[in-house]
């Protein structure tokens, strides 16, 4: 299994505060990924990471922020919680050369409520 | 842009018989990914195969078997003698090939419940 860690597992929050999770990698991957999980929508991508400090958006980044400062890790922020950020989180990791891809490795998710 | 679509959203069998999930995708590239990932009722996403556009031979592992057709744009999967254990929903995923920095961002179907009754 892929070394892939996600803090904290379960939150309940209130509407407008901000909120943080963590991915956290042993594997030493170059890529790292936040999804988040909606019944009927599959895993849809929010914003990932192609390197230290090298972000980008993925499909569904409004509201979200990342930041990578290590390798190993990689951090989801909801600068200001919403009813809609309700789902389940996932990070995922993969370590691809140019013009190939590679699997990606899931985290065991983060269920996140908003009140 | 990128789609997958799952259209069976749950199927329901009894243990020992054969099932088919099937996945239906698009994209412009010529050059892609498809993947199927497996969720069991404990939450994670499990990896179960990687097939790239320029390889169509169909695929067998175990009681697990996929069907890439190009011509159909296509790859659905097969489980056969199904077990309980087989219960989860099971994603289909697809990624374009990428250049620079992009990284390789999947598009997943809406999944497919399969629930094994005993």
């Amino acid at each position: 299994d892929a070394g892939i860690t996600q803090s904290p597992r379960h939150k309940v929050t209130e509407t407008g505060t901000p909120v943080t999770l963590r991915c956290h990698q042993t594997e030493n991957h170059r890529y790292m990924y936040w999804y988040r999980q909606d019944p009927g929508h599959g895993l849809r991508l929010i914003h990932y990471s192609y390197g230290v400090k090298d972000t980008d958006k993925g499909e569904v980044s409004d509201g979200y922020s990342v930041s990578r400062s290590k390798t190993e890790d990689f951090l989801l922020t909801l600068e200001s919680a919403t009813s809609s950020q309700t789902s389940v989180y996932f990070c995922a990791i993969s370590d691809q050369g140019q013009g190939i891809t590679d699997t990606q490795y899931f985290g065991p998710g983060t269920r996140l409520t908003v009140l | 842009a990128q789609k997958v679509t799952q259209a069976q959203t749950e199927i329901s069998v009894v243990e020992k018989e054969d099932v088919t999930l099937d996945c239906v995708y698009e994209t412009r590239d010529t050059t892609y990914y498809l993947f199927w990932y497996k969720q069991p009722p404990s939450g994670e996403l499990v990896f179960l195969i990687r097939r790239n556009s320029f390889d169509e031979q169909n695929e067998i592992s175990g009681r697990y078997s996929w069907n890439f057709q190009k011509s159909t744009s296509s790859f659905n999967f097969t489980i056969t003698a199904s077990q309980v254990v087989d219960s989860a929903v099971y994603f289909c995923a697809l990624s374009e090939a990428f250049v620079n920095n992009a990284g390789n961002m999947l598009t997943f179907g809406g999944g497919t419940r399969l629930m094994v009754k005993p």
